[in-house]
């Protein structure tokens, strides 16, 4: 039984449109995180997200992404105005308050910017 | 920098071998290691973590990991590969202790011939 589900699994958009990635917990988590992966790269850390604000990111997350929790359960990262260089698989991760240190994974939604 | 090294990219085994997949990290304070599978178009599983105490650590699907603070190192290893481990690896450290991002490898990407 998967701990998270991200919709959707592969995103085609637009240079310069916004694209808006769910997660989707299936148990009660407390800390949110979401990775990318460029293919052929490695996987980057993004940002994590805990009582509803950020608790740390990183220098890609830039002032074009955002995070939120809107209804308190689905996950978000909103990209403003894609560029070509955001194809990438982004993943989230969730850690529940219990598992120390344990990051469950999504599968992932490939986000493909034409 | 904090940095996560997987020096091999992609490696073929045949089923029944035995298996090594190697990790560095940089150095510094002895952080929390982690190693994830991930089969095609799914999730980043857990394979097995080490925080502290015995440095052999046992984690699913027959995988091991020895952590070796000498050469900073976490290599993973399975004594008889099956076809169905075939997928991509990746290890993982969390610098900060306090589980706000992990670091990743570029990944070993594992095929298994019959």
């Amino acid at each position: 039984e998967p701990e998270v589900t991200q919709t959707p699994s592969h995103q085609v958009t637009q240079m310069g449109q916004e694209v808006i990635l769910r997660c989707v917990p299936i148990s009660n988590h407390l800390y949110f995180y979401w990775y990318r992966q460029i293919l052929g790269q490695k996987v980057e850390f993004l940002v994590s997200f805990y009582n509803n604000e950020i608790s740390e990111k990183s220098e890609i997350f830039d002032d074009q992404f955002s995070v939120e929790r809107p209804d308190g359960s689905n996950f978000t990262l909103k990209i403003r105005s894609t560029k070509l260089e955001d194809s990438a698989m982004y993943f989230c991760a969730l850690k529940r308050e219990s598992s120390y240190n344990e990051q469950f994974f999504g599968p992932g939604t490939r986000l493909t910017v034409l | 920098a904090q940095s996560v090294t997987q020096p091999d990219i992609h490696i073929t085994v045949s089923e029944g071998a035995s298996l090594e997949l190697r990790c560095n990290y940089s150095y510094g304070a002895t952080p929390y290691l982690f190693w994830y599978v991930q089969s095609p178009g799914q999730g980043l599983q857990l394979l097995l973590k080490y925080f502290s105490g015995d440095t052999l650590v046992q984690g699913i699907k027959g995988f091991e990991a020895e952590f070796k603070r000498s050469q900073s190192s976490f290599n993973l290893r399975k004594p008889s590969v099956h076809w169905s481990d075939a997928a991509e690896y990746f290890c993982a450290v969390d610098y900060t202790g306090t589980a706000s991002k992990l670091t990743f490898g570029t990944g070993t990407r594992l095929q298994v011939t019959l």
